[in-house]
């Protein structure tokens, strides 16, 4: 197994450009999430899913959006990228979400 | 709104020495609390989850205790080596399956 996969680690954008965080898994997972890291913020939950064609928003939703068309994969999209959303962005995953949660490595955005 | 709070922020110790993490946190409606390790520049490592009808739970050195009446968790670390060293973060989850994080103890094992 690989577990939790995300693609890329590194990503610089331009303010106003828009591109796609790639989260997998492989334990056929039902519930996937988005999280984001900020200094002093800790971690802030932006959306997730409890499965195929289910999304939510979570704490922090703005500027970002989810769909979920398969089991495995669960993207996070940023319409329009802003400085605010430079971060660090891990996706995570579980049986159902009331149980052990798993974290990809994940991936480190810079917005100019 | 739902908080969680650890402390210390920083703790420093030499290498051998028994140490307790502290979490608390404000939601008695509590699934689980589960306890991770993060190194600098990389993801989340879980060490323990404790669900809500548990009291504690151990793995290896490691022991997690749940009091949900005083909303506190703690984490023991016996005998602390160097490979310890890290941040460790605890994360509540409650009413639509969402983990609420603290903001971590640093940790730093010294040989």
């Amino acid at each position: 197994n690989a577990g939790v996969t995300q693609t890329p680690k590194f990503q610089v954008l331009k303010t106003g450009q828009s591109m796609t965080l790639q989260c997998a898994q492989d334990m056929n997972h039902e519930y996937m999430s988005w999280y984001r890291q900020d200094p002093g913020m800790g971690l802030r939950l932006i959306h997730y899913s409890v499965g195929a064609g289910i999304t939510d928003q979570g704490e922090v939703p703005n500027g970002y959006n989810v769909s979920r068309s398969t089991t495995e994969d669960f993207p996070l999209r940023l319409l329009s990228a802003a400085p605010s959303q430079t971060s660090v962005y891990f996706c995570a995953s579980s049986y159902t979400g009331k149980d052990e949660q798993f974290f990809g490595p994940g991936t480190r955005l810079t917005v100019l | 709104k739902q908080e969680v709070t650890q402390i210390p922020a920083a703790l420093s110790v030499p290498e051998g020495e028994n140490l307790v993490l502290n979490c608390s946190f404000t939601d008695s409606a509590i699934y689980n609390l589960q306890w991770f390790r993060q190194d600098p520049g990389k993801g989340l490592t879980s060490l323990l989850l404790i669900q809500s009808s548990q009291r504690e739970q151990t793995s290896g050195r490691l022991n997690a205790s749940l009091d949900k009446s005083s909303g506190r968790s703690t984490l023991y670390i016996a005998a602390s080596q160097p490979g310890d060293s890290a941040t460790y973060l605890c994360a509540e989850a409650t009413s639509g399956s969402r983990l609420t994080f603290g903001e971590g103890t640093q940790l730093t094992v010294n040989p």
